[in-house]
């Protein structure tokens, strides 16, 4: 079974950092590309950012670029989120997101989430 | 970026009802849509990919419909299961992009 752990979230200061993890099991990792996507409170869901397989490529929407680096690590099966420059517009839960073999950016299994809250 | 406007942005239903959920696209898509159901305080679980086809697992009351800009989805007869938040998704181009939502509730 397909199962995806994300941690890492927390209260943080505008300006501050974090980073988030996610722990893969039940599937090949390394031939996955793995997206975060996240969702304001009360709010729809918005696309983060993806990374393909070899992790060569790395793709991030506007309000990431710059800010945010996503990486991960093939021997451990883990995705990571690195977060900078913190703002109040980030807080949301952060759902770390499978990818679909074939289909691109698009996503199949997501994890439950870790809450970023970024308040002074 | 390609928005992605969905339809209505909530409804009420009874069990039993046909429901159905429109997305439509601001550029063609072809058929890279994706349809997600969400429940509270769970994560969206992926029901529908490219437009029409049945995740495994997903009963058959659920189905798209669609492609290039318009895209239907349709619940055939409501269970009680059923009443969440479903976002329509592109993933033709970056960024991939949902649509806003449409809450399904109970009248």
């Amino acid at each position: 079974e397909v199962e995806l752990v994300e941690s890492g979230g927390g209260l943080v200061q505008p300006g501050g950092s974090l980073r988030l993890s996610c722990v893969s099991s039940g599937f090949t990792f390394d031939i996955y590309a793995m997206s975060w996507v996240r969702q304001a409170p009360g709010k729809g869901l918005e696309w983060v950012s993806s990374i393909f397989a070899s992790g060569g490529n790395t793709y991030y929407a506007d309000s990431a670029k710059g800010r945010f680096t996503v990486s991960r690590d093939n021997s451990k099966n883990t995705l990571y989120l690195e977060m900078k420059s913190l703002r109040a517009e980030d807080t949301a839960l952060y759902y770390c997101a499978k990818g679909f073999l074939g289909h691109g950016t698009s996503t199949d299994v997501w994890g439950q989430g870790t809450t970023v809250t970024v308040s002074s | 970026d390609i928005q992605m406007t969905q339809s209505p942005s909530s409804l009420s239903a009874s069990v039993g009802d046909r429901v159905t959920i429109t997305c439509q696209a601001s550029q063609g898509i072809g058929k890279n849509l994706n349809w997600y159901q969400q429940k509270p305080g769970k994560a969206p679980k992926l029901l529908i990919y490219d437009s029409t086809i049945l995740e495994t697992g997903v009963p058959s009351r659920f189905s798209g419909s669609g492609s290039g800009t318009d895209f239907a989805f349709t619940i055939s007869s409501l269970q009680p299961e059923d009443f969440a938040t479903y976002y329509c998704q592109q993933y033709r181009n970056l960024p991939p992009t949902f649509g806003g939502g449409t809450k399904v509730d109970i009248k």
